[in-house]
């Protein structure tokens, strides 16, 4: 069974803080693809990323960059110098191609809820 | 402007009406998704289309009834409702149901259930 792991619940940082969110997966399969979604109070999901499991190079965009790393199979998100239009709540999610050639659902983190304070 | 719009954006209901709630995608997309959101509970997946024809419903009760016009539009139909269906309520879309497509999701429809 496929399982994502977001072990901080709420995070509440100090505009220009750092702030590293943690996401760790579990799948039987070799070939698999990790996301990172954002949820602003709006609702909507945001897409931010996505990575497949061959490729372990880290990624940076602008202030947000993602470290993973299939030795611990996680898949961490870092906000570089943060601002209050970040404070939102953030997805980890994983899906994979099964060994039978079908996609498995994706499945979604709990979340992290991430306030920026002025 | 967002590739996925969702409407009413907030709903209030009893528990004896009927609604419906809408989705459109303007991508292009040939598989569309809904999706629950209750406080304190991941994302849950409800039904899944592709080109039109629903590849999955993950147990979800009756009371919830998608339909798939085309490839752009997505309903889900509501009746006799529980209190404890009162939730965010997602449509998403992607180019097909391989693992590698991305999802891209709507701003939802917030719904009570009085």
């Amino acid at each position: 069974a496929q399982k994502v792991t977001q072990a901080q619940t709420e995070i509440s940082v100090v505009e220009k803080e750092d702030v590293t969110l943690d996401c760790v997966y579990e799948t039987r399969d070799t070939t698999y693809y990790l996301f990172w979604y954002k949820q602003p109070p709006s609702g909507e999901l945001v897409f931010l990323i996505r990575r497949n499991s061959f490729d372990e190079q880290n990624e940076i965009s602008g202030r947000y960059s993602w470290n993973f790393q299939k030795s611990t199979s996680s898949f961490n998100f870092t906000i570089t110098a943060s601002q209050v239009v970040d404070s939102a709540v953030y997805f980890c999610a994983l899906t994979s191609l099964s060994t039978q050639g079908g996609s498995e659902k994706l499945v979604f983190g709990k979340g992290t809820k991430l306030t920026v304070n002025p | 402007e967002t590739g996925v719009t969702q409407t009413p954006r907030h709903l209030v209901m009893g528990m004896t009406n009927k609604k419906s709630l809408k989705c459109e995608q303007h991508l292009g997309h040939n598989a569309m998704y809904w999706y629950k959101q209750s406080a304190k509970k991941p994302l849950e997946l409800m039904f899944v289309y592709n080109f039109k024809e629903q590849t999955e419903n993950n147990s979800v009760p009756s009371r919830f009834s998608p339909e798939c016009p085309n490839s752009s539009h997505l309903f889900l139909h509501l009746h006799t409702l529980q209190p404890e269906d009162s939730a965010l309520y997602l449509c998403a879309s992607s180019q097909d149901l391989a693992g590698a497509d991305t999802q891209y999701f709507g701003p939802g429809t917030r719904l009570t259930v009085l």
